[in-house]
C-alpha cells in the first residue's frame, strides 16, 4: 500500500507566487489534515476535512485554501506565497479523526524567497 | 495553540540504556498518542492510550497516562541507535471531530 503520498517533496517559490501541494491516500480514510512544521514549534494544524465536500480551519489557516472533492485527495493551495510560509508541510489521514492513529505523508519542504 | 509539552527537549543516551520522555497537557482528553519522526521523514504512530487506560505496552515501548496530573510518559527500554529520532505526543479532546494537537517534541540521540 502507498499510504499517504505527497508531492512535490521540495519546492522553491518566489514571494507572491501560488502553488498547490498535493496529497493522496489509498486507505479510504474519511479524515484528512494538513500540518506545517517549523523549527521549535512542533506541528500546527492548517486545515482538515472530515469527508468529501467538508473542510474546516485549524490553528493556522491564513494564506491557505483547501477543497475535498474526493475521498482520496486533499490538496493544499497557497494563494500568494510569503516568506513566513517557508516550512515543512505534512498531510495526514485517519479513520476516525483523533480517535484513531494518523498516517502521515513524507512531507513537502517549501522555501519562499 | 499547543496542548502537549514534552520534556526534556533533547535527550542523549548510550545504546542499551532506557529513555524516558514526558508529556504534559492542559485540558481533558479523549486519548493521547505518541509519534516518532526520523530526520527528514514523516511521523509514524507508536501508541494510542485512551483516557480510561493507565498503561500500554508495545514491544520495547511503555506508555503511562496519569489524567489526574495531566501527564504521560514514554519509556523506550534497551535503546538502540535506530531509536534516534524526535518523539512527539499528541492529544485529542472530547468534543465532536477532535483533531490532534501536537507538542514540540523530544529529540532523542542514542549513541553506539
Amino acid at each position: 500500500n502507498a499510504g499517504v503520498t505527497q508531492t512535490p517533496k521540495f519546492q522553491v517559490l518566489k514571494t507572491g507566487q501560488s502553488m498547490t501541494l498535493q496529497c493522496a491516500q489509498d486507505m479510504n480514510h474519511e479524515y484528512m489534515s494538513w500540518y506545517r512544521q517549523d523549527p521549535g514549534m512542533g506541528l500546527r494544524l492548517i486545515h482538515y476535512s472530515v469527508g468529501a465536500g467538508i473542510t474546516d480551519q485549524g490553528e493556522v489557516p491564513n494564506g491557505y485554501n483547501v477543497s475535498r472533492s474526493t475521498t482520496e485527495d486533499f490538496p493544499l493551495r497557497l494563494l500568494s506565497a510569503a516568506p513566513s510560509q517557508t516550512s515543512v508541510y505534512f498531510c495526514a489521514s485517519n479513520r476516525q479523526g483523533g480517535y484513531a492513529e494518523a498516517f502521515f505523508g513524507q512531507g513537502t519542504r517549501l522555501t519562499v524567497v | 495553540s499547543q496542548q502537549g509539552e514534552e520534556d526534556p527537549q533533547a535527550l542523549s543516551i548510550q545504546e542499551g540504556e532506557n529513555a524516558t520522555m514526558n508529556c504534559s497537557y492542559k485540558t481533558s482528553i479523549n486519548n493521547l498518542q505518541w509519534y516518532r519522526q526520523n530526520s527528514g521523514r514523516g511521523l509514524v504512530h507508536l501508541i494510542l492510550i485512551r483516557s480510561n487506560e493507565r498503561e500500554k505496552h508495545s514491544g520495547r515501548l511503555r506508555v503511562t497516562l496519569d489524567t489526574s496530573k495531566k501527564s504521560s510518559s514514554l519509556l523506550i527500554t534497551a535503546s538502540r541507535a535506530a531509536d534516534t529520532a524526535s518523539y512527539f505526543c499528541a492529544t485529542v479532546g472530547n468534543s465532536g471531530y477532535s483533531t490532534l494537537t501536537f507538542g514540540k517534541g523530544t529529540m532523542l540521540l542514542v549513541s553506539p
